[in-house]
C-alpha cells in the first residue's frame, strides 16, 4: 500500500473557481513530485521539491498553477482558476533523492473534475 | 529532447500467454529506465529498473533488458495472469531532477 498520502481523492470545481489538493509524503522522503495525469494516462511533470525548495517546474505551473512544500505541513498544489483543461489525475510522489537513477512512490491521486 | 515510446497503447491476452510490452528511448546522455505498473484507482508503484546494458532485471516474474544499442527496454513476462491487467508505463532518467514517462499500455489479461 502507497505510504504517500493525497487529499482530497476527488475535488469537483466549476470554471474559474481555486483547487487545491495536498500530499503527505512519505517519511523520511525529502523530494516530492507533482504530475498531471490526463485522460489518455499520459504524464505530465508540474513540479519538484527537494524540502521547501523548488527543484524544478514547467511553464505552466509559473502561470496559474502554485506549490509549497512548507516544513511540518502538508505539500500542496493550487490552480488559482480552475479551467476545463485541468480536468486530470493529480499525482504526487515523493523520493529520498531527486536525482533520476532513484525509485519515486506514488500517491493514489486526486482526480480533479472542472465542469 | 529526452522521449520514451510505447507503441502500444492496448494489449489484450488470455491467461497463461506470454506478453511482451514495447519500450523505446530517446536521449543523449547515459540512460536510467524504469517500469511502473497501475492497477485501477491504486498509486503506480515500481516493477522494474536498470541501466546495466545487456542484463537482465527482474521482479514478479517480470523481467526487462536494457539494450543501448537499440535504445530499447521491453518487458516481458512468460505468462500472464488476471492480476496483471494494469497500465504500465516506461519511464527515462537521464540526468537532473526529471525522469519522462511513456504514453503507458495497458494490459487486459481475461481468463
Amino acid at each position: 500500500n502507497s505510504k504517500v498520502i493525497q487529499t482530497p481523492r476527488y475535488l469537483v470545481k466549476g470554471q474559474g473557481q481555486k483547487a487545491k489538493m495536498r500530499c503527505i509524503p512519505e517519511k523520511g522522503h525529502p523530494v516530492v513530485f507533482w504530475y498531471q495525469q490526463n485522460k489518455n494516462n499520459e504524464f505530465k511533470f508540474l513540479i519538484n521539491f527537494q524540502n521547501q525548495e523548488v527543484l524544478q517546474q514547467i511553464d505552466m505551473t509559473e502561470k496559474r498553477f502554485s506549490a509549497e512544500c512548507p516544513s511540518n505541513s502538508p505539500c500542496s498544489l493550487e490552480i488559482q482558476s480552475s479551467e476545463a483543461g485541468d480536468s486530470a489525475l493529480y499525482l504526487c510522489a515523493s523520493s529520498w533523492t531527486g536525482a533520476f537513477y532513484a525509485e519515486q512512490f506514488f500517491g493514489p491521486g486526486t482526480r480533479l473534475t472542472v465542469l | 529532447g529526452d522521449s520514451v515510446t510505447q507503441t502500444e497503447g492496448l494489449v489484450t491476452l488470455t491467461k497463461g500467454l506470454p506478453v511482451m510490452l514495447n519500450c523505446t528511448y530517446q536521449t543523449t546522455y547515459s540512460p536510467f529506465l524504469f517500469w511502473y505498473v497501475q492497477h485501477l484507482n491504486e498509486a503506480p508503484k515500481l516493477l522494474l529498473k536498470s541501466s546495466t546494458d545487456n542484463k537482465r532485471t527482474e521482479h514478479q516474474g517480470f523481467y526487462a533488458t536494457l539494450h543501448k544499442s537499440s535504445s530499447s527496454f521491453h518487458l516481458q513476462k512468460s505468462s500472464v495472469q488476471l492480476s496483471d491487467s494494469a497500465l504500465y508505463f516506461c519511464a527515462l532518467g537521464t540526468g537532473g531532477y526529471k525522469v519522462v514517462f511513456g504514453s503507458g499500455t495497458r494490459l487486459l489479461v481475461s481468463p
